[in-house]
């Protein structure tokens, strides 16, 4: 059971919009803490998508994080092929004292 | 380009002690401004952050792994280590070792190594 809890899958059309939602508590995301994204393709690492309210370098602006109270959420716009991965969001916890992860949303692109 | 690269047994037996280290390249691990972390990912399953270390020796642990957890750096040859101890089935992961992006621990991990699976069998 992960501290944050994400969907386990979402699906979309190739140029949809598609979100994943990572909710959370008053001990992470609604204490203020950031909100990261990761994408993982399989058999490879976590790639850092959205971190600390922008996107690295290189990372298409298609990629946007958003947050709300206990929630945050990535969105996907203009949906390609490429996209389908694992995406996995990620906080500090007061109560762990230490980082959390969700546990993973697998999205399937049509 | 930092580079980071974990090393280390691809196979434990229960009750034995898991070590890995990670060499770190393009960079320096001493008197840099980041946490130096490791996170694991059991077979088909989520993502668990392990602990993270400052170069200083500054230690984090994750309190599920707290009693079995032991992170050390090495900064004269820019490594970091885990040691993780009485391991069972369930500690079969593949392990990461990754840098923070800043030095705290609400930083997100930007550069990660590819990782090594660790089975935990007899």
């Amino acid at each position: 059971q992960s501290v944050l809890t994400q969907p386990p899958s979402v699906s979309g059309a190739p140029g949809q919009r598609v979100t994943i939602s990572c909710t959370g508590s008053s001990s992470n995301i609604g204490a203020g803490y950031d909100v990261h994204w990761y994408q993982q393709l399989p058999g490879t690492a976590p790639k850092l998508i959205y971190g600390k309210s922008n996107r690295p370098s290189g990372v298409p602006d298609r990629f946007s994080g958003s947050k709300s109270g206990t929630s945050a959420s990535l969105a996907i716009t203009g949906l390609q092929a490429e996209d389908e991965a694992d995406y996995y969001c990620q906080s500090y916890d007061s109560t762990v004292s230490g980082s959390v992860f969700g546990g993973g949303t697998k999205l399937t692109v049509l | 380009q930092l580079q980071l690269q974990e090393s280390g047994p691809g196979l434990v037996k229960p009750s034995e002690t898991l070590s890995l280290t990670c060499t770190v390249s393009g960079g320096s691990i001493s008197g840099s401004t980041y946490y130096w972390g490791w996170i694991r990912q059991p077979p088909g399953k989520g993502l668990e952050w392990i602990g993270s270390i400052y170069y200083s020796g500054s230690a984090y642990y994750n309190p599920s792994l707290k009693s079995r957890v032991t992170i050390s750096v090495d900064t004269s040859k820019n490594q970091f280590s885990l040691k993780l101890s009485s391991v069972t089935a369930a500690d079969t992961a593949v392990y990461y070792c990754a840098r923070s992006s800043w030095a705290g621990l609400a930083a997100p991990f930007d550069y990660w190594g590819q990782g090594t699976l660790v089975t935990v069998s007899s």
